[in-house]
């Protein structure tokens, strides 16, 4: 079965702290996504990933295929940073295929000036 | 337009009737994705569209759903006898490949059945 878990399910940290969010998945992937959702607002992507490291501005996401296991880290966080958190695995069929994209339920990020 | 674009942003309507919601994904992406997000959830995978045909419908709830996509661009979710349960924001998303890019979405379509 096809089951993607976040963690943590909620996070309060202070402004300026290093953020850590946790996704692992249960079977094989071809690619990871992770999701930024801002309160009423809409999704948007910000990596995606097969292997190895992605950087972009303060964010930082990382996979690692063998342990079934990604995370996105947040430096230097800031106010505007809170929100919720998604990743998203396309696993693989036995064919090879992709077998549609599974969500975690998603980390709720507060950072607190 | 340069994003996904999504219609009604907002539709309330009775138990019993019938709706429509249209989404109008970015030019160029084959792949077209419908997502439903209940509050306080992830999005939940609906039915995903390779060009114009359904690639994947299993996670339509029941055969009240109905999703088309006759040109391969404009998509159109089709719920008859909305239910209260159907309350939801409507998600579309659109990539240039089959899950083979970034991922783009729209603002969603907001369901409120009475």
């Amino acid at each position: 079965k096809n089951e993607v878990e976040q963690s943590p399910q909620n996070l309060t940290a202070q402004e300026g702290e290093f953020i850590t969010i946790n996704c692992s998945y249960s079977v094989g992937i071809s690619a990871l996504h992770w999701l930024q959702q801002h309160p009423g607002g809409g999704i948007v992507s910000l990596f995606m990933l097969s292997s190895g490291k992605k950087k972009h501005g303060r964010l930082i996401a990382t996979i690692n295929i063998q342990e079934k296991h990604s995370s996105l880290h947040i430096t230097a966080s800031h106010p505007r940073d809170s929100a919720v958190y998604i990743c998203a695995a396309v696993f693989t069929t036995w064919g090879g295929g992709a077998d549609g994209l599974t969500f975690g339920k998603g980390t709720h990020l507060i950072i607190q000036p | 337009g340069a994003g996904v674009s999504q219609t009604p942003s907002n539709k309330v309507t009775e138990k019993g009737k019938y709706v429509e919601l249209r989404c109008d994904p970015i030019s160029g992406h084959t792949a077209l994705y419908w997502y439903r997000q209940s509050l306080g959830q992830g999005p939940e995978f609906l039915i995903y569209f390779q060009g114009t045909g359904a690639a994947d419908d299993s996670g339509l709830p029941n055969d009240r759903f109905f999703a088309v996509r006759p040109e391969g661009s404009v998509s159109t979710l089709k719920i008859q006898r909305t239910e209260r349960g159907d309350s939801a924001v409507y998600l579309c998303a659109s990539s240039y490949g089959l899950y083979t890019g970034e991922l783009f979405f729209g603002e969603g379509s907001r369901l409120t059945v009475l």
